[in-house]
């Protein structure tokens, strides 16, 4: 059974700018969640995809958007980014239940500039 | 509204030292769940313990331990005989027993155990 991964590590972008971040759930989990964490916080949560559908969001805009697809992978889309997106991403993959035992891929290391 | 607080921003120790490190919830949820994650330098979030509300009754795991007070809203977690390598970041998180609902964190706990 392989764990959650996430790619790139690290990324550097500038203001205004798009990114893309990916994810590979741990297999046989149908439910992804994002995570946003600033320095010195606890992840914020910014939405779930449970089989291919946004299922719950957390307070964010909707330039942050993310899909999921049938191979346990997903995406989070972040458009026209701003200084205050710099953060520490990261993507959980959970079964059905029982609700909130995630867990969690190392995290992608977005810088913007 | 449902919020998790840990007042401890930071807590140095010397190894062999026991450790709590506290955590207090508020939610209006008659079912939850309780969780503590460990976060390594590396970044990985570390699931330690889930915990239900109608489970209250402590839990031992090895140096590790839990006590779920229902009654003042906590669920603070014990590191005995703390060791170098439980330097970390520890959040507690709160989720409601909900489909499609996340765990929402407290801000970290920094333990820095020394030699």
């Amino acid at each position: 059974e392989t764990g959650v991964t996430q790619s790139p590590t690290h990324l550097i972008k500038t203001r205004g700018q798009q990114v893309t971040l990916r994810c590979s759930s741990q297999s046989g989990h149908n439910t992804v969640s994002w995570y946003q964490q600033a320095l010195g916080q606890g992840p914020q949560f910014i939405f779930q995809y449970y089989r291919e559908e946004e299922n719950g969001r957390g307070n964010f805009p909707p330039r942050f958007s993310g899909l999921q697809f049938p191979n346990y992978s997903s995406e989070l889309n972040v458009n026209a980014l701003e200084l205050d997106d710099s953060a520490l991403y990261l993507c959980a993959s959970s079964l059905d239940s029982p609700p909130g035992e995630q867990f969690f891929g190392p995290g992608t290391r977005l810088t913007v500039l | 509204a449902q919020k998790v607080t840990q007042a401890q921003t930071e807590i140095s120790v010397v190894e062999k030292e026991d450790v709590t490190l506290d955590c207090v919830y508020e939610t209006r949820d008659t079912t939850y769940y309780l969780f503590w994650y460990k976060q390594p330098p590396s970044g990985e979030l570390v699931f330690l313990i889930r915990r239900n509300s109608f489970d209250e009754q402590n839990e031992i795991s090895g140096r590790y331990s839990w006590n779920f007070q229902k009654s003042t809203s906590s669920f603070n977690f014990t590191i005995t005989a703390s060791q170098v390598v439980d330097s970390a970041v520890y959040f507690c998180a709160l989720t409601p027993n909900q489909a499609g609902t996340a765990l929402i964190f407290g801000k970290g706990t920094t333990l820095s155990v020394s030699s």
